[in-house]
């Protein structure tokens, strides 16, 4: 079936470094989304990437969609203790995503930033 | 708008006994997905609704676990008997099934500890 898989699984950082994480799907992607989790929340959403090669920013966070649509990434610029928590990737799983809406999550990239 | 509800946020049960998590999902939403999140195995699909029908519950790990959803704006998760490797935080998710978003919405989660 699907899989998702993210890199790294887990990212330290000090406050004002960047950030990055990384999402590949073993079969080609109608969309991305993104999620983020704060510790002890709930995965919230961040945003969704149709187009291939496309890119969105949202303030510091950049998102990119590969050319081929099984591959995407998160970029965080200038990190900010904000900014803790577990970054999801997601992608629409099979026929059920298609016609329901169901994802495959990855492992998530859960991110400490040091004051 | 209030979100997805659910209830109880967290639950201790002692081994054997039955635990019905319950869920309400955004009103107008039709889809709906309950998940399971442990450390080891990260965020997995249990089963999933549209329109009230249950469409796949390939992801429920045991005949223990039952779901139902008797209307559009009420779910269940059932455990019976629980065991203590069920522990874990479920969520339940919804979103609308006919926009072209993917964005599912998280409810707060139940945390489950079977002892």
């Amino acid at each position: 079936g699907q899989q998702v898989m993210q890199i790294p699984q887990y990212q330290h950082v000090q406050e004002g470094e960047d950030f990055t994480t990384y999402c590949n799907s073993s079969t080609t992607l109608s969309n991305i989304q993104w999620y983020k989790q704060r510790p002890g929340g709930h995965p919230v959403f961040l945003i969704q990437l149709v187009k291939s090669g496309e890119v969105k920013k949202q303030k510091r966070l950049t998102f990119q969609f590969g050319e081929a649509k099984k591959n995407s990434s998160l970029h965080i610029t200038a990190t900010q203790t904000t900014d803790v928590g577990t970054y999801f990737c997601a992608g629409p799983a099979g026929a059920g995503g298609t016609s329901y809406g169901k994802l495959t999550f990855g492992q998530g990239t859960i991110l400490t930033v040091h004051p | 708008d209030a979100g997805v509800i659910q209830s109880p946020r967290h639950e201790v049960t002692e081994m054997g006994q039955e635990v019905t998590l319950r869920c309400k999902p955004i009103s107008g939403h039709n889809s709906l997905f309950w998940y399971r999140q442990t450390m080891m195995r990260g965020l997995e699909l249990l089963i999933y609704f549209n329109n009230n029908v249950p469409i796949d519950d390939s992801g429920m790990p045991e005949d223990r676990f039952s779901a139902k959803m008797p209307n559009a704006s009420f779910s269940t998760l059932k455990i019976q008997p629980s065991e203590p490797r069920d522990s874990a935080v479920y969520f339940c998710a919804s979103k609308w099934n006919w926009d072209r978003s993917y964005e599912q919405y998280f409810g707060p989660g139940t945390r489950l500890t079977v002892t």
